[in-house]
């Protein structure tokens, strides 16, 4: 178990440009999801896949926002035209699939802090 | 709507009294609720899950309990240290939603 892993953990970019996000999950976790954090505020759901199947995506921010997971493995969150407001973490977790009808525990990285300038 | 919510931003504790934090739902009854631990820069930690047919779970110096009369979850520390000196969160299921967060409570532990 060598962790959630999120690269890079730090990005700045300029208002207008596009950006992406790897996530690389816990290798036999099935279930992968991206959160938003901003100061002093919980992780705020945006997205999750099961396999290569994205199961939710209505709490993505905008049309801004996507993300994919090709082959069931690591996944990539965009921003394109990138606003002031998006500068946040955004956390990476992952999980076994359901466990006893709940929730199997989230394993989170340590994120990526976007700073939009 | 369906809310997770925790209502005390920062709790100020002196070591080795017990902390207590509370997590209230509203509009809704989840199966079962997480708690997480979060320190500065870094993703949550997983530390509980209690199922709403369990009144209490334990895990060394932390208890959780679940009473679903009054939509409430509270997470006990005792015998508390500065190392526990944290931002904790509680989560549970909404909708279509996996698992929704909390604000969380800083809980700062004074030596």
């Amino acid at each position: 178990d060598t962790g959630v892993s999120q690269n890079p953990r730090h990005k700045i970019t300029k208002r207008g440009q596009n950006v992406t996000f790897r996530c690389d999950p816990i290798s036999e976790h099935n279930r992968l999801y991206w959160y938003r954090q901003t100061l002093g505020q919980g992780p705020e759901f945006l997205t999750y896949f099961q396999n290569e199947a994205q199961l939710e995506k209505s709490r993505l921010l905008s049309d801004r926002f996507s993300a994919e997971r090709p082959k069931g493995s690591f996944s990539t969150l965009e921003i394109q035209r990138t606003e002031q407001g998006d500068s946040a973490m955004y956390l990476c977790a992952s999980s076994r699939d359901t466990l006893f009808g709940s929730q199997s525990p989230l394993h989170f990285g340590n994120g990526t802090r976007l700073t939009v300038t | 709507s369906q809310k997770i919510e925790q209502n005390s931003e920062a709790l100020n504790i002196q070591e080795g009294k017990t902390a207590t934090l509370t997590c209230n739902y509203t509009n809704y009854s989840p199966a079962y609720l997480q708690w997480y631990r979060q320190d500065p820069g870094r993703g949550p930690v997983f530390l509980l899950l209690i199922r709403e047919n369990e009144k209490e779970k334990r895990k060394e110096r932390l208890k959780v309990t679940f009473d679903t009369t009054l939509k409430q979850s509270l997470f006990h520390i005792t015998a508390s240290q500065p190392a526990d000196s944290a931002t904790y969160l509680c989560a549970a299921p909404s909708g279509n939603t996996p698992l929704v967060f909390g604000k969380g409570t800083r809980l700062s532990v004074i030596a």
